[in-house]
């Protein structure tokens, strides 16, 4: 089954650590995202690659950083330089070209106390 | 920067209710238009993308419309059922090359047996 895996489900980190959240898909999309959503609200693009080793910020990339070493692969750093980091966040991905269909993951749940 | 505005927020119908679902944009030089479905506490799922120069795609009894020059799109669901209580979230793509996409924060639907 192709799809879009997301681990962990839920985490939990004391402030001041940096956490890093894994984001694995088998669409072969070049393109793959990173969002937060907070409660009662929209989702929020923190970074986006779109293709392997090149990747540029979305409209609330501090306090975040990303690589892209691997095609099926996207993981995402929350530093202890993002003031509210309790969220819950999607990875997403898509074909290459404009406006392409998006397929979200199951997302992972962040607390930091 | 497209702004994307969905009303009423929440929703509450009984059983057996069509209803319509609103999504605004503000920037009407959009690529196309998607719209999810989100569970609480899951990622979001695909349900419909309508292309700039379509005016209606349907799916079910799921039906989208899209004008592009008023920036409206409407999310029809005929015949509600309990089971499509969940978060309807609307997307456009954004930036230089479509690469963004803007979320509107969705509308909540309870659907009540």
């Amino acid at each position: 089954d192709g799809g879009i895996t997301q681990s962990p489900k839920y985490l939990f980190r004391k402030e001041g650590q940096n956490v890093t959240l894994s984001c694995e898909q088998n669409l072969n999309h070049d393109a793959m995202y990173w969002y937060r959503q907070d409660p009662g609200q929209g989702l929020r693009l923190i970074y986006y690659s779109q293709i392997v080793n090149d990747f540029q910020k979305g409209d609330i990339a501090e306090g975040y950083s990303v690589s892209r070493e691997k095609k099926e692969s996207f993981p995402l750093t929350v530093t202890s330089a993002q003031k509210n980091p309790t969220a819950f966040y999607l990875c997403a991905s898509s074909k290459a070209g404009r406006g392409s269909e998006q397929y979200f993951g199951p997302g992972t749940r962040l607390t930091v106390t | 920067k497209q702004e994307v505005t969905q009303i009423p927020a929440a929703l509450s119908v009984p059983e057996g209710e069509n209803l319509v679902l609103n999504c605004s944009f503000t920037d009407s030089a959009i690529y196309n238009l998607q719209w999810f479905r989100q569970d609480p506490g899951k990622g979001l799922t695909s349900l419909l993308l309508i292309q700039s120069s379509q005016r209606e795609q349907t799916s079910g009894r799921l039906n989208a419309s899209l004008d592009k020059s008023s920036g409206r799109s409407t999310l029809y669901i005929a015949a509600s059922q309990p089971g499509d209580s969940a978060t309807y979230l609307c997307a456009v793509p954004g930036g230089d090359n479509f690469n963004k996409f803007y979320f509107g924060s969705g509308t909540k639907l309870n659907v009540k047996p």
